[in-house]
């Protein structure tokens, strides 16, 4: 069975451009979850989808967002990037089905490693 | 709001020997899982045991055990026979077991293993 995939693994981008990474979950998988990693900040919640409705959200300015498929893969966008943003962006999926979705193991990919300059 | 705390930045261990990462955390809420992940220089984080809050036993897989005292809100674990392969930053990691709950993370524990 295929893991979380996350394209790309690396990128560099200049202040003031826009980035859109991807994320195909496991299969059967239909909630998609988003994390910024930074050394500074550590491990922070974006947000996370199901059946293409967004369920929860962190506390991220609206230049941060998402969106989910039909076919549960997942992209999130970050415009007018900033230093700031530098950052590993983890994606993990799970069956997240069910009133006690909570209790659902998340499945991480390797992330994309995110540079602005 | 949760919180997770790891007091230990770093932890080394030599190689066959025993090593535990401590964790706490802070909720009001009653159910809840909490994770130990492991995340190796390749990024990928791993789950590395799971916890329910309901649970009195103290979860345990292969070589990992964890010590979860509910009241005192710790949830320590514990790496027995340590291996070279062992070496990683651990995170600790608490979630609400309510629909669309997020992971909250404990700033990570970087374990060394030596020969």
């Amino acid at each position: 069975k295929a893991g979380v995939t996350q394209t790309p693994r690396y990128l560099i981008k200049t202040r003031g451009q826009q980035v859109t990474l991807s994320c195909s979950p496991i299969s059967g998988h239909r909630s998609v979850s988003w994390y910024q990693q930074t050394p500074g900040q550590g491990l922070q919640f974006l947000f996370e989808y199901f059946s293409e409705t967004q369920r929860n959200k962190g506390n991220f300015p609206g230049r941060f967002s998402g969106r989910q498929f039909s076919n549960s893969r997942s992209e999130m966008n970050v415009s007018t990037l900033e230093l700031g943003d530098s950052a590993l962006y983890l994606c993990a999926s799970s069956n997240g089905t069910g009133a006690f979705s909570g209790a659902n193991v998340l499945t991480f990919g390797a992330g994309s490693r995110l540079t602005v300059l | 709001a949760q919180t997770v705390t790891q007091s230990q930045p770093e932890m080394s261990v030599q190689e066959a020997e025993t090593v535990t990462l401590s964790c706490t955390y802070d909720t009001s809420e009653s159910d809840y899982y909490l994770f130990w992940y492991k995340q190796p220089p390749s990024r990928q984080m791993i789950l590395v045991i799971r916890q329910e809050a309901y649970k009195q036993q103290n979860a345990t897989e292969n070589r990992f055990s964890v010590n979860f005292q509910k009241a005192a809100k710790s949830f320590s674990l514990k790496i027995s026979d340590s291996q070279l392969g062992d070496a990683a930053m651990y995170f600790c990691a608490y979630r609400y077991t309510g629909t669309a709950s997020k992971l909250t993370f404990g700033t990570g524990t970087r374990l060394q293993v030596t020969l």
